[in-house]
């Protein structure tokens, strides 16, 4: 089975502090994505990622960047966090097409205060 | 771009009755339509998936349809369980482009 991991289930976070959202996953899939999700309007993308080094701006990406250094691993940066960013964060990756079946992490609930 | 609307955002139903939801889309080239299955406090996971040259699939109780002429799809339940209440996600795709989803339907299906 596709394992998908990010590296905190909560974190609770103060406006204007650097975070970092970790993720990786073990089933050497090209693309990887970060999703956030919040009652009333799904999962929107926030960045992707086709390949190591390689980023691509999704619908949401504003306050956001990514980095990946890796295959395996794809991070999230919010670089001064603000309480509009308070939210679930879903990393996921696939292989193939990026479009194609994505496997989920479970989640990071980030609180901004 | 792509824009994916679900309806409806809550649907409550008696175990053993039929569920259906409903997804529009806005690209006429989108070719791939998942749906999506998220049960409470877990993580988003795929339960079925059409192709744009399929007008229906089936999985067990579970069934997509596709439209493309009116660019909707539906995700149906039969014989719904308590195990289906659940967060159901639609989304669709082109080839080599990235997942837009729908925003959901909360299905509850009471004993």
């Amino acid at each position: 089975d596709v394992k998908v991991t990010q590296s905190s289930r909560y974190l609770v976070k103060r406006t204007g502090e650097k975070v970092f959202l970790e993720c990786v996953q073990d089933m050497d899939h090209e693309n990887m994505f970060w999703y956030r999700q919040d009652p009333g309007l799904g999962l929107r993308l926030i960045y992707f990622s086709y390949d190591v080094k390689m980023k691509e701006k999704g619908d949401i990406p504003e306050g956001y960047s990514v980095s990946r250094e890796k295959k395996e691993r794809f991070s999230l940066i919010l670089e001064s966090a603000s309480t509009n960013q308070t939210s679930m964060y879903l990393c996921a990756s696939s292989s193939g097409e990026p479009g194609e079946k994505l496997f989920f992490g479970s989640g990071t609930q980030l609180s901004v205060l | 771009g792509e824009n994916v609307e679900q309806h409806p955002s809550t649907l409550s139903v008696q175990e053993g009755d039929s569920a259906v939801i409903k997804c529009t889309y806005s690209d006429s080239a989108s070719n791939y339509f998942p749906w999506y299955k998220q049960e409470l406090g877990k993580r988003p996971q795929l339960i079925i998936d059409i192709r744009s040259n399929v007008g229906e699939k089936k999985d067990q109780r579970i069934a997509v349809t596709l439209n493309k002429t009116a660019k909707h799809f539906s995700l149906h339940i039969t014989e719904t369980q308590p195990e289906d209440s659940a967060v159901y996600f639609c989304a669709a795709s082109q080839s080599f482009q990235k997942l837009v989803f729908g925003t959901g339907t909360r299905l509850l299906v009471s004993p």
